[in-house]
């Protein structure tokens, strides 16, 4: 069946602009989650939805970073005012249950010029 | 704040020779212990996991045994392919109403 899917794969933007990102989850999973991993670096915890309440926002980095789930599938997260700092792959993964594995998408890699 | 912890990579073996890459976690109480994969142009995987103390956590010949004594998890294999070339990630839960905390990765090359 059809994996995680990410848009876009990747995406060149200025410095300023504001950005969205879309992660469709697997078709019936419950969590979602988002993560961001830059050069060198692990993967940084963001956010997490179960259906389309956000437990856990933790993660994210600042008040310019904001997401959102719908119907309890796509899920949008969206960066305003970029800065060349916000530059990393952003990854999107979910699983059928808040304790089940963790299926991921290949990412959308954010450069910002 | 809880953490995991792995070797710095990237790891180059040869073909058939025996692979450990360590993982500590820092984290209190007794979370789940995880090892996700990602294959060149994948998204991570999960590879295998433990849920408590002595548990042993195995697939595809890879093995990864709980040891709370010593906070770690390292995952071992007899002997790697070159299909096994891909990121290693370590990573832990502490329940299930909780993030999973990754380590920062480790490649591995299997070169023929």
């Amino acid at each position: 069946g059809a994996g995680v899917s990410q848009s876009p794969s990747n995406k060149v933007t200025e410095k300023g602009k504001d950005v969205e990102l879309r992660c469709d989850p697997i078709s019936g999973h419950t969590a979602l989650y988002w993560y961001r991993q830059s050069l060198g670096q692990g993967l940084e915890f963001l956010i997490y939805f179960q259906g389309n309440s956000a437990p856990d926002k933790s993660g994210l980095p600042s008040d310019r970073f904001s997401a959102e789930r719908t119907g309890g599938s796509v899920s949008t997260l969206t960066i305003q005012r970029t800065q060349q700092e916000d530059s990393a792959v952003y990854l999107c993964a979910s699983s059928l249950f808040r304790d089940s594995p963790l299926h991921f998408g290949n990412g959308t890699r954010l450069t910002v010029t | 704040g809880d953490s995991v912890t792995q070797m710095e990579g990237p790891v180059t073996l040869s073909e058939e020779a025996f692979l450990t890459i360590n993982c500590t976690y820092t984290a209190t109480g007794y979370p789940s212990l995880f090892w996700y994969v990602q294959y060149p142009g994948e998204g991570l995987q999960l590879l295998l996991k433990a849920t408590k103390a002595d548990d042993k956590g195995s697939n595809k010949g890879f093995e990864a045994t709980y040891r709370k004594e010593t906070t770690s998890f390292h995952l071992e294999k007899g002997s790697v392919q070159v299909s096994d070339s891909a990121v290693y990630f370590c990573a832990l839960r502490k329940t299930s109403y909780d993030k999973v905390i990754f380590g920062p990765g480790t490649s591995l090359s299997v070169i023929p």
